[in-house]
């Protein structure tokens, strides 16, 4: 399973775009790069997923270069609400492997006023 | 839409007692996982159940037993509880029968002390 390394933590200013970067370089070809997000007193949020290139939604972009040997999670904007621990996880989607997944101890995201 | 709804959310134990964690489903997800948090860290995965009538271990499955009682409901049961295992525990549901790389659902959490 690809071993991931991020940032321990990241401070930001409310309004800036924040890139937080996922480092992945045993990726294999059948593996996928997906975030989440958590809240203190909360479970985990699926934010983004992605393979190759560029994946957009409603709430983050997620980039990942052409070798997919790392991948930057870009939050637009970011406000108060956006404190929070981040998690990159690398991994199949399916068979052999797919099951184990572990979740690193993320990128603490504080958001300053 | 409730998701993954997880009880009791605290509980306290004394060490040796038992206990099982509830985890309900309303999603109709096949695959099932139960993870622990300790402080400062990551999840560490206990057991799963890809589908219904199948659960294996995770990372960190000693002192822990699992049922999965039918499609909606996966128990995490300490039998004998000790300090150690004192953490918050997520449950997750996935859609497919696949693995965990797959958009996760987590309930809130059961806070569990032992004392």
């Amino acid at each position: 399973l690809a071993k991931t390394t991020q940032p321990i933590s990241m401070d930001s200013y409310e309004g800036q775009e924040v890139n937080i970067t996922c480092s992945h370089n045993n990726i294999a070809t059948n593996d996928y790069i997906t975030w989440y997000q958590q809240f203190p007193s909360q479970g985990p949020r699926f934010i983004i997923q992605g393979y190759k290139t560029k994946v957009t939604n409603e709430v983050a972009s997620l980039f990942i270069p052409a070798d997919r040997k790392s991948s930057t999670l870009s939050l637009p904007r970011v406000s108060l609400s956006d404190t929070a621990v981040y998690y990159c996880l690398v991994g199949p989607r399916f068979g052999a492997g797919s099951y184990q997944l572990t979740f690193g101890k993320g990128t603490k995201l504080s958001v300053i006023p | 839409n409730a998701g993954v709804t997880q009880t009791p959310k605290f509980q306290v134990l004394k060490t040796g007692q038992s206990m099982t964690l509830q985890c309900a489903q309303d999603m109709n997800h096949n695959s099932m996982y139960w993870y622990r948090q300790d402080p400062g860290m990551g999840l560490r995965l206990i057991y799963y159940s890809a589908s219904e009538g199948t659960t294996d271990k995770g990372e960190v499955p000693n002192g822990y037993n699992v049922s999965r009682l039918n499609k909606r409901e996966f128990s995490l049961r300490l039998e004998s509880a000790a300090p150690s295992q004192t953490s918050v525990y997520f449950c997750a549901s996935i859609l497919g029968t696949g693995g965990s790389n797959q958009p996760q659902h987590f309930g809130d959490g059961t806070r569990l002390s032992i004392l």
